[in-house]
């Protein structure tokens, strides 16, 4: 079992390049997770999925957009970047009460 | 009133000693409380969790405290240790597994040899 697994672990873009990071999760869980984490501001909730083609929008969503065409898979995806998008990304997957997370992606915006 | 305030933001602690991590909610929604554990380049992990029909809950050095009428809990970790240095979040969810999770801004915890 490999848990959540996210790639790539760090990226550096300039603005207004887009990229697509990576999550997949093998532990069949319905429910899956993309997080933003800024130094001292805790996770914020970017978008979220209750199960294939189903996903909704979180705190923070702007800038972002996601798909889940399969349970495994739910990749989030940056079309300009922009240095507020300057952060650490992590996916998440949940099983009844516990987030399993990712070791998350590093991503910088110059 | 979905946030969750969590404090202090950082905490330097002698090994040996108890380590206290607070937090305060409005939403009396919340039923569900976990605290994750974030060791550096990782990410969070599930370390306890309560809900509010208890007012404490222990798992070996660790301990949940609940006080539902103050809309408060705490992290106690007991005998703390140099490998207990990570960063601390608490969290709240609404309903039946809680399908959105409010976080906690965080707590970085060092235990000095």
């Amino acid at each position: 079992n490999a848990g959540v697994t996210q790639t790539p672990k760090f990226r550096i873009l300039k603005i207004g390049q887009s990229m697509t990071l990576q999550c997949t999760q093998d532990m069949n869980h319905n429910y899956m997770y993309w997080y933003r984490q800024d130094p001292g501001m805790g996770l914020k909730l970017i978008y979220y999925s209750v199960g294939a083609g189903i996903t909704d929008k979180g705190e923070v969503p702007n800038g972002y957009n996601v798909s889940r065409s399969t349970t495994e898979d739910f990749p989030l995806r940056l079309e300009l970047a922009a240095p507020s998008q300057t952060s650490v990304y992590f996916c998440a997957s949940r099983r009844a009460n516990e987030q399993f997370f990712g070791p998350g992606t590093r991503l910088t915006v110059l | 009133q979905q946030q969750v305030k969590q404090s202090p933001q950082s905490l330097i602690v002698q090994k040996g000693g108890i380590s206290i991590i607070n937090c305060a909610y409005e939403n009396t929604a919340f039923d569900y409380f976990p605290w994750y554990q974030q060791f550096p380049g990782k990410g969070p992990a599930l370390l306890i969790a309560i809900r509010p029909d208890v007012s404490e809950k222990k798992e070996g050095r660790f301990t949940i405290s609940f006080n539902k009428s103050a809309k408060q809990f705490s992290l106690h970790i007991m005998d703390s240790q140099p490998g207990d240095s990570a960063t601390y979040f608490c969290a709240a969810s609404i309903g039946t597994g809680g399908f959105k999770t409010i976080f906690g801004a965080g707590t970085r915890l060092f235990v000095k040899a």
